[in-house]
């Protein structure tokens, strides 16, 4: 069995502020990492992927994560965000099928 | 362009009654998903589907039908049995079947009210 815990449901950040959205997994086997990105009232977008290899992986919109195994985290950073980066943020593991976290709301404050 | 169209965006429908959510895809892909969001709970699973004329049951499937009788499209059928349909339906597509490394693509939603 698979699982994701997103411990904050919402995270309130200043416009062009660094912020950290936490993810953290649970799987009894070798799993794959997604951040997915969904705006009001629209369908989910992938961010980034993490399947194998280097264990930071970067999105073309500045965000970034890093998968940390110890830790079994796949948290995503962004240093300095913008306004147009209010959304949801959703964190997945797959492996034979994805589990979605129950999401974080990111609110960019001008 | 290529994607996945869902219809329609907002559906009402009285209690009781059984109502079919559209999702079409041309992006030629084998896997195609229904899941469903509910506020604070993320997406959960109901059903999928790896090939044409064949799919499974998902986490939350009771209440729920689909069919694939065309490789582009993935009709989902909410049933007078689902006792709570009120929700954001997402449909997803992808190249690989599940347990592949492909990315899911998802459509715009469509947001059914029972009223």
């Amino acid at each position: 069995a698979q699982s994701v815990t997103q411990l904050d449901s919402q995270v309130p950040v200043f416009e062009e502020a660094p912020v950290e959205l936490r993810c953290n997994y649970s799987s009894s086997v070798s799993v794959y990492l997604f951040w997915y990105v969904q705006y009001p009232n629209q369908g989910l977008q992938l961010l980034l992927k993490y399947l194998s290899g280097s264990t930071l992986v970067e999105s073309i919109n500045g965000f970034e994560a890093e998968f940390n195994k110890s830790q079994t985290s796949f948290h995503l950073r962004k240093p300095s965000v913008h306004i147009s980066d209010t959304a949801e943020y959703f964190c997945a593991v797959g492996y034979q099928k994805v589990t979605f976290g129950t999401g974080t709301k990111l609110q960019v404050i001008p | 362009d290529g994607g996945i169209t869902q219809s329609p965006k907002y559906l009402f429908r009285k209690e009781g009654q059984n109502v079919t959510l559209s999702c079409e895809q041309n992006l030629n892909h084998d896997a195609m998903y229904w899941y469903r969001q509910d506020p604070g709970q993320g997406l959960r699973l109901i059903y999928y589907s790896q090939i044409v004329n064949d799919f499974q049951k998902g986490d939350i499937a009771e209440g729920y039908s689909v069919s694939r009788e065309k490789k582009e499209s993935f009709p989902l059928t909410v049933t007078s049995a689902q006792k709570n349909p009120t929700a954001f339906y997402l449909c997803a597509s992808s190249a690989g079947v599940m347990g592949s490394t492909d990315t899911q693509y998802f459509g715009p939603g469509t947001r059914l009210t029972v009223l």
